[in-house]
């Protein structure tokens, strides 16, 4: 069965700083990998869709990484800012049905 | 295009009552998919559709959960009883190939 884990669980940071969150799982058969971002109370907002194939995806001030060999995926953020505070949540799809397989989220607070 | 459509966005029942939630999915997504998050932990498939037959649900506790999803199209959650560890945000998603998207889900909270 895939697990997924994410380190850290929270983390805070002040304003400009450059962070990595960090994503591992251990079925490397995975059709992709997806970076959401989900603020409280509310649904996820996809920030980057990984396909098993690719290496990594850029948007703006976001890239992400994937090593399928090894498990592992990084969100990397550049020049933090206080708008990125939310959870992070790293999910691996499958190979059959495209079901979501989540982490627990790395909180970020960012501080003015 | 019109976004994943939930309601309620917020319920609290007490204990041993029953609830239902009902998701609209994006137009043309024939697969929809309802996860349990809760607080603190990332979402949990609990039962995927595609178009209107269940082709997960391993992980729906069937004793006290079902879910439908008539003519391929809405689908309902329905909970009875209801249990104080059920308290959690209920999202639905639909897609179709790669594209994925979430509702912005309901919030249960069983007192």
């Amino acid at each position: 069965k895939q697990e997924v884990t994410q380190i850290p669980a929270a983390l805070s940071v002040p304003e400009g700083e450059n962070l990595v969150l960090n994503c591992s799982f251990t079925d490397s058969a995975i059709y992709n990998l997806q970076w959401f971002r989900q603020d409280p109370g509310k649904g996820l907002t996809s920030l980057l869709l990984i396909q098993s194939s690719q290496r990594e995806q850029t948007s703006g001030r976001l890239n992400a990484s994937l090593d399928k060999s090894s498990g592992r995926s990084t969100l990397y953020i550049a020049a933090s800012q206080p708008g990125d505070s939310a959870t992070y949540l790293c999910a691996v799809t499958d190979t059959n049905f495209n079901k979501f397989y989540f982490g627990s989220g790395t909180k970020l607070n960012v501080k003015p | 295009e019109a976004g994943v459509a939930q309601s309620p966005r917020y319920k609290i029942i007490e204990k041993r009552q029953s609830v239902a939630f009902w998701c609209n999915p994006i137009s043309g997504h024939a697969t929809l998919y309802w996860y349990q998050q809760i607080l603190g932990q990332g979402p949990k498939l609990l039962i995927q559709f595609q178009n209107n037959g269940v082709v997960d649900d391993s992980q729906l506790p069937k004793d006290r959960f079902s879910a439908e999803r008539l003519k391929g199209v809405d689908s309902t959650l329905k909970i009875q009883p209801a249990k104080l560890e059920d308290s959690a945000v209920y999202l639905c998603a639909s897609s179709y190939r790669a594209g994925y998207t979430f509702g912005s889900g309901t919030r249960l909270t069983v007192v």
